[in-house]
């Protein structure tokens, strides 16, 4: 099986400029997280998305957000990119959600200048 | 690649001995919990997990111990390997889909 895919693995940004990323989940698995992961926060919950909806939204403001397909594939938005915002992005998938293990992509390096 | 943190404590072992790696979590009511192990440039990768109604957990050489009393968490590594040079994060959840992580630890395997 295929494993967690994001695209694109790198970006770089200018300030106030917006931002998609896409998460492809490993095959058959319905939920999908993500995670930003910066040196000084390290690994923090964005949102879960579960058969097109969200149902858990971590502590970040409402320029993050995200949504998800029919087909479980999932696409998160960063809108008025600020330079905090230079991170790596994790999206993670498992099965049907719940306490189950989440696999994660590689991450897409965002570079806000 | 990617840095997770600028002052990540760190395990240096020789190759071949054993590594212990060790997590403090938050939440006494925590379920579930997972060891990741995250190299440079790549996604974290799931190791092995444990549930609360366990206390030990073996994969292949590695063995996850849980103390519930003392909300304590350890990865062991036996003989460890250069391979095995990572940041490793251990996770907790608690009936939903977020993952709270750990601030992770660097092992450093020299030969």
């Amino acid at each position: 099986k295929a494993g967690v895919t994001q695209t694109p693995r790198y970006l770089i940004k200018t300030r106030g400029q917006q931002v998609t990323l896409s998460c492809s989940p490993i095959s058959g698995h319905r939920s999908v997280s993500w995670y930003q992961q910066t040196p000084g926060q390290g690994l923090q919950f964005l949102f879960e998305y579960f058969s097109e909806t969200q149902r858990n939204k971590g502590n970040f403001p409402g320029r993050f957000s995200g949504r998800q397909f029919s087909n479980s594939r999932s696409e998160m938005n960063v809108s008025t990119l600020e330079l905090g915002d230079s991170a790596l992005y994790l999206c993670a998938s498992s099965p049907v959600g719940g306490t189950q293990t989440q696999y994660f992509g590689p991450g897409t390096r965002l570079l806000v200048l | 690649g990617e840095s997770v943190g600028l002052h990540l404590p760190t395990l240096s072992v020789q190759e071949g001995d054993n590594s212990i790696i060790n997590c403090a979590y938050s939440n006494s009511a925590s379920d579930y919990f997972i060891w990741y192990k995250q190299e440079s440039g790549k996604g974290p990768q799931f190791i092995i997990d444990i549930r609360s109604n366990m206390d030990k957990r073996q994969g292949q050489r590695v063995t996850v111990l849980l103390n519930k009393t003392v909300k304590h968490l350890s990865l062991q590594i036996a003989a460890t390997q250069p391979g095995d040079s990572a940041v490793y994060f251990c996770a907790e959840n608690y009936n939903t889909d977020k993952l709270i992580f750990g601030t992770g630890t660097r092992l450093q395997v020299f030969p």
